[in-house]
């Protein structure tokens, strides 16, 4: 149980086009979502939490025009980098709290591999 | 002082042996511990999960905690090649934060044949 899915793993697009990400809970259902990027050798650094049915929370320095993020529905939340740069390749992973007891767990997704040439 | 301390390692162990892995706080405000599996390119892995001081055992994995040193610890028997990871301790902020995560550095390990 408790499995997280991606869409896609990996993508490449031109610079100043937009890039969706789909984050899917596939076997319960998520009140919150997060959104974090990796660079290379470094620590996941957390971008924003969502909330079902209300606006995202950024963290601070992350632009949210930028990085419009949609949590429409108890198991799907999208990440849409708008106007790419090549500074926003990275690797974008989400994650879902857990319904557990206290329910404070974290599960990954996999992770989006974004290449912006 | 930072939140959280965990050695970065990189820690290297021969096949079969235990490993320790520890995390240090400083926030008494953290009430649930976890321990995540990070292999390259991939996403965390939950390994542990425990809100009480005392010892969780899963498998070949197990998660220590004692609240009163504010000191979290993973051990991991029998270690394998495929235990070659980056480990992260992580806390959630849950007051007023919706839970997010506060994670350690990572502590890389490598498990040699």
């Amino acid at each position: 149980g408790a499995v997280v899915s991606q869409h896609p793993s990996w993508v490449i697009c031109k610079s100043g086009t937009s890039v969706k990400i789909e984050c899917r809970s596939l076997d319960f259902q998520a009140t919150t979502m997060f959104w974090y990027r990796q660079f290379p050798k470094q620590s996941l650094m957390l971008m924003a939490t969502s909330n079902e049915g209300s606006k995202a929370t950024y963290e601070q320095g992350v632009e949210k025009d930028k990085f419009l993020i949609n949590h429409a529905s108890l198991t799907l939340s999208t990440l849409t980098v708008t106007s790419a740069h090549p500074e926003d390749s990275s690797f974008y992973i989400c994650s879902a709290r857990g319904t557990s007891s206290g329910g404070y767990e974290q599960y990954f997704g996999p992770g989006t591999r974004l290449t912006v040439t | 002082q930072k939140e959280v301390e965990q050695d970065p390692g990189p820690l290297s162990v021969p096949e079969g042996a235990i490993v320790s892995l520890n995390c240090t706080y400083s926030n008494s405000a953290f009430q649930y511990f976890m321990w995540y599996r990070q292999y390259s390119r991939k996403g965390p892995e939950l390994l542990m999960y425990t809100y009480s001081s005392g010892n969780k055992e899963d498998g070949r994995f197990t998660a220590q905690v004692d609240k009163s040193s504010k000191y979290i610890s993973l051990f991991i028997r029998d270690s394998q090649p495929s235990d070659s990871a980056t480990y992260l301790c992580a806390f959630p902020m849950i007051y007023n934060q919706g839970g997010k995560l506060i994670f350690g550095q990572g502590t890389e390990l490598s498990v040699k044949p």
